[in-house]
Parts: structure tokens; C-alpha cells; sequence
């Protein structure tokens, strides 16, 4: 069965410092990939999405940028986190995109 | 660009009462809708979904939604809430079409039940 993992389920990093999420899908070849950002009274908004290795879109444009360097693996990086970075981020997976997603646990992230 | 209203921030109801919570998209062509909940610690489960064919969508946990085109809505309800049902409630659309990729999501209902 097809399983995604998302870590760390929280962190807590200063504003300035590098940022680094991982998340990674199991049973399943070729997903498109999704990372949404779920603040507080915002909603879910998509922040980038990929169809293949190396293949990122970017949706909103921001201090974060993501990387797809395996089939089964998407990375959302920062160089220097913002206070406006805090919030929910969440690692999406699907296989048509019609099917809908299926979502990771996600990570707390706050920049203090 | 495709936007998604969902019209309460916030239910409050006391167990056994109906709900309805509302939904309205904006994109005027082949729309797939989803309703998402997320129970408090967990994270984003779907609910139910609407491709084509029967406007009205059965999901799991008593829950069902009305897909009416001609309003642009896909309300969800249920006829009689338990406790249980207390989560965070989220409306999606993706708009069918080549390089669709995007599920715009409202911002949310949170649904709290009174015992």
C-alpha cells in the first residue's frame, strides 16, 4: 500500500537560519507531488508541485523553494527563514490528479 | 484563477443536530470536488468525493454532499452530528483540464459538537 512520510513533525529555527523538510512516498512510481502551506485563518495554499524529477512549478512566490531529486522524494528548502514562514506545512501526494491527495502528517514549523 | 468559499469559520452544535456547511467555487467549466476533514492531531483525510454521475456524494462517517452546478456549490452535510465529528472541514476543487494540477482548497469550517 502506498504510505507518505513527512519529518519533522515540528521545529522551531530561528529567523535567518536554513530550513530543510523532507518527505518521501512509498508504493507508488512516478507520483505528482505537492507541498501546501496551511497558516492560521489562511487555508491550505499551494506552494509548489512537481510532475517528475527535477520538474518543480511554483505557485506562489516566496523565500521557499522545493527540489524533487528522486521519484519518490520532495524537499521544501529555505535559506533564511522569515517569521511569516511559521506555519503548517503539508506534503501531498496523487496519482491522477483527479483521485485527489493523500496527505502527509505534517510540520509545525516556527521561526523564532 | 479558481477560488473556493466556504462560508462559516466556525459551527458550533450540540450532538444530534443537523449540519450543513457550505461551499461555493468560482471556475465556471469540468470541476472534480473533494471534502477534506481534519480531526484535532491529525492530519488532512478525505472525506468524500465528486467526479461526475450522481450529483449527490455519499463519503464515509454518515457524511454526503450535493454537487449543484448551476450554483457552483458542493455543500456538506449530515443529518445528526456526534462529538466525534468535531474536526476542521475543507472544500477542494480541481478544475479538470490539461496541467491542472492545483487543489484549491477553501479556508476552512471548524466544526465543534457539544455532547
Amino acid at each position: 500500500s502506498q504510505t507518505i512520510h513527512q519529518w519533522p513533525a515540528t521545529l522551531v529555527q530561528p529567523v535567518g537560519s536554513p530550513l530543510s523538510l523532507e518527505c518521501t512516498v512509498e508504493g507508488t512510481s512516478n507520483p505528482n507531488l505537492y507541498w501546501y502551506r496551511q497558516a492560521a485563518g489562511r487555508g491550505l495554499q499551494l506552494l509548489f508541485y512537481s510532475v517528475g524529477i527535477g520538474q518543480i512549478s511554483s505557485e506562489v512566490p516566496q523565500n521557499l523553494s522545493a527540489s524533487r531529486p528522486q521519484d519518490r522524494q520532495f524537499i521544501l528548502s529555505s535559506k533564511k527563514l522569515l517569521l511569516s514562514d511559521s506555519g503548517f506545512y503539508l506534503c501531498a501526494w496523487s496519482v491522477k490528479v483527479n483521485y485527489g491527495y493523500t496527505f502527509g502528517s505534517g510540520t509545525r514549523l516556527t521561526v523564532v | 484563477a479558481q477560488s473556493v468559499s466556504q462560508h462559516n469559520h466556525h459551527v458550533i452544535l450540540s450532538e444530534a443536530a443537523s449540519l450543513e456547511l457550505g461551499c461555493n467555487y468560482s471556475y465556471g467549466g469540468t470541476v472534480n470536488l473533494f471534502w477534506y476533514v481534519q480531526y484535532p492531531g491529525q492530519h488532512l483525510q478525505l472525506l468524500l468525493k465528486y467526479f461526475s454521475g450522481d450529483p449527490l456524494v455519499k463519503g464515509i462517517k454518515g457524511f454526503e454532499a450535493e454537487f449543484i452546478k448551476s450554483k457552483f456549490s458542493f455543500n456538506l452535510r449530515k443529518p445528526s452530528v456526534q462529538w466525534s465529528d468535531t474536526a476542521e472541514y475543507f472544500c477542494a476543487v480541481i478544475s479538470s483540464g490539461a496541467g491542472s494540477y492545483q487543489l484549491t482548497f477553501g479556508k476552512g469550517t471548524k466544526l465543534s459538537v457539544i455532547p
